[in-house]
């Protein structure tokens, strides 16, 4: 089956700094890359999707400027989590569509934990 | 509306049975149908797909089955044994749009 690999799979930061989340599709190109959020016992919570080269589409609610996510390549987004709050504490998951199926492969997700 | 509806919450079966999940869903012009298995502390895997050209499709132990008239599709899991224990979830598509994801069922399988 396809990889994605995320990166980090755990990261401890302090309120106020900034984390970056890693997601690269390792055996195919991905035009498109999508990053979830998943509350403990809970479905994935679409944040937005991220296209090769433009701008990502963010879902309702969720705050442009707080999540910044840039898809550089057709093999890498980074999600950016900027001025962490507790409240940013979850898990975070991305997940990469191939160019050719459309299937969606997800990457190992990353725990944000925010002090 | 939620797009794809997915139940049971959660399920306890005996090894050796047959586990069976099921969704519905809303939109017929989704043309796509996948099943993930999750384990705790991991992202989703993409366990087995439908379109509906088919009404059934089988990979080893298991089985979706797709019924386009009723808008349902479920998974089978045959001879379930305590390592599928996990939580599945199904979702939905058009092709190139994004994926609709039912609320998930907890499988636990009792040995």
């Amino acid at each position: 089956g396809a990889v994605v690999s995320q990166h980090p799979s755990r990261v401890i930061c302090k309120s106020g700094t900034s984390v970056k989340i890693e997601c690269r599709s390792l055996d195919f190109q991905a035009t498109t890359m999508f990053w979830y959020r998943q509350f403990p016992k809970q479905s994935l919570m679409l944040m937005a999707t991220s296209n090769e080269g433009s701008k990502a589409t963010y879902e309702q609610g969720v705050e442009k400027d707080k999540f910044l996510i840039n898809h550089a390549s057709l093999t890498l987004s980074t999600l950016t989590v900027t001025s962490a709050h507790p409240e940013d504490s979850s898990f975070y998951i991305c997940s990469a569509r191939r160019q050719n199926t459309g299937e969606l492969f997800f990457g190992e997700g990353s725990r944000l934990t925010v002090l | 509306q939620q797009q794809v509806k997915q139940s049971p919450q959660s399920l306890i079966v005996q090894k050796g049975g047959i586990s069976i999940i099921n969704c519905a869903y809303e939109n017929t012009a989704f043309d796509y149908f996948p099943w993930y298995q999750q384990f705790p502390g991991k992202g989703p895997a993409l366990l087995i797909a439908i379109r509906p050209d088919v009404s059934e499709k089988k990979e080893g132990r298991f089985t979706i089955s797709f019924n386009k008239s009723a808008k349902q599709f479920s998974l089978h899991i045959m001879d379930s044994q305590p390592g599928d224990s996990a939580t599945y979830f199904c979702a939905a598509n058009t092709r190139f749009n994004k994926f609709y994801f039912g609320s998930g069922t907890k499988l636990n399988v009792k040995p």
